[in-house]
């Protein structure tokens, strides 16, 4: 069972770019949701993605959003990047149960500096 | 007001020794998961242990239990017999049936001293 791998490791950015993240769910995994984490900060929810279609949002402005592929795949895609879109991004796999129980496999994270 | 709340920014425990990092959250919604993770300097988010908004007992896996107080609003997270490796940043997380988003709290480090 491979688990959520996340692509590029670390990206430096110039403020008003664009740049893509990809992540690989984990096998079987129906349902990506995508975070930013910025430093000494809890992980704050960005998007979520189930059967390719966006499944729920945080509150991250439209320059922020995704995709997700026939395979369970996902991009986060961030159109005009910001100083303050430095962070580190999660990407979290689960299998969608209708219950609370639906555990999250997170990926090792993209970290994104924007200067 | 915060979905999650971790009041602890930084813990010391001396190995060996149990600890607790705290917990409270906040919910109008009756059926919900809380679920600890935890985050070494690599910055995998690693899960640790679920308590069910209905279960009635209280979460334990391995060195991990989870002290539920439902009416508090609590759900403390207790590490027993304290490992070098367990030095990390620990946070506690909730998902509402009624939405799809996991709230995180801001964390607490943990350091373990030999």
């Amino acid at each position: 069972e491979t688990g959520v791998t996340q692509s590029p490791t670390h990206l430096i950015k110039t403020r008003g770019q664009q740049v893509t993240l990809r992540c690989s769910s984990q096998s079987g995994h129906n349902t990506v949701s995508w975070y930013q984490q910025a430093l000494g900060q809890g992980p704050q929810f960005i998007f979520q993605y189930y059967r390719e279609e966006e499944n729920g949002r945080g509150n991250f402005p439209p320059r922020f959003s995704g995709l997700q592929f026939p395979n369970y795949s996902s991009e986060l895609n961030v159109n005009a990047l910001e100083l303050d879109d430095s962070a580190l991004y999660l990407c979290a796999s689960s299998l969608k149960t209708g219950t609370p129980r639906s555990e999250q496999y997170f990926g090792p994270g993209t970290r994104l500096t924007v200067t | 007001a915060q979905k999650i709340t971790q009041t602890q920014p930084g813990m010391f425990v001396q190995e060996k020794e149990a600890v607790t990092l705290d917990c409270t959250y906040d919910t109008s919604d009756p059926s919900y998961g809380l679920f600890w993770y935890k985050q070494p300097s690599s910055g995998e988010m690693i899960f640790l242990i679920y308590q069910g908004s209905y279960d009635q007992q209280n979460a334990t896996e391995g060195r991990y239990s989870l002290n539920f107080q439902k009416a508090r609003k609590s759900a403390n997270l207790v590490i027993s017999a304290s490992q070098l490796g367990d030095s990390a940043m620990y946070f506690c997380a909730m998902r509402e049936t009624t939405g799809n988003q996991f709230y995180f709290g801001t964390g607490t480090s943990l350091t373990v001293i030999p």
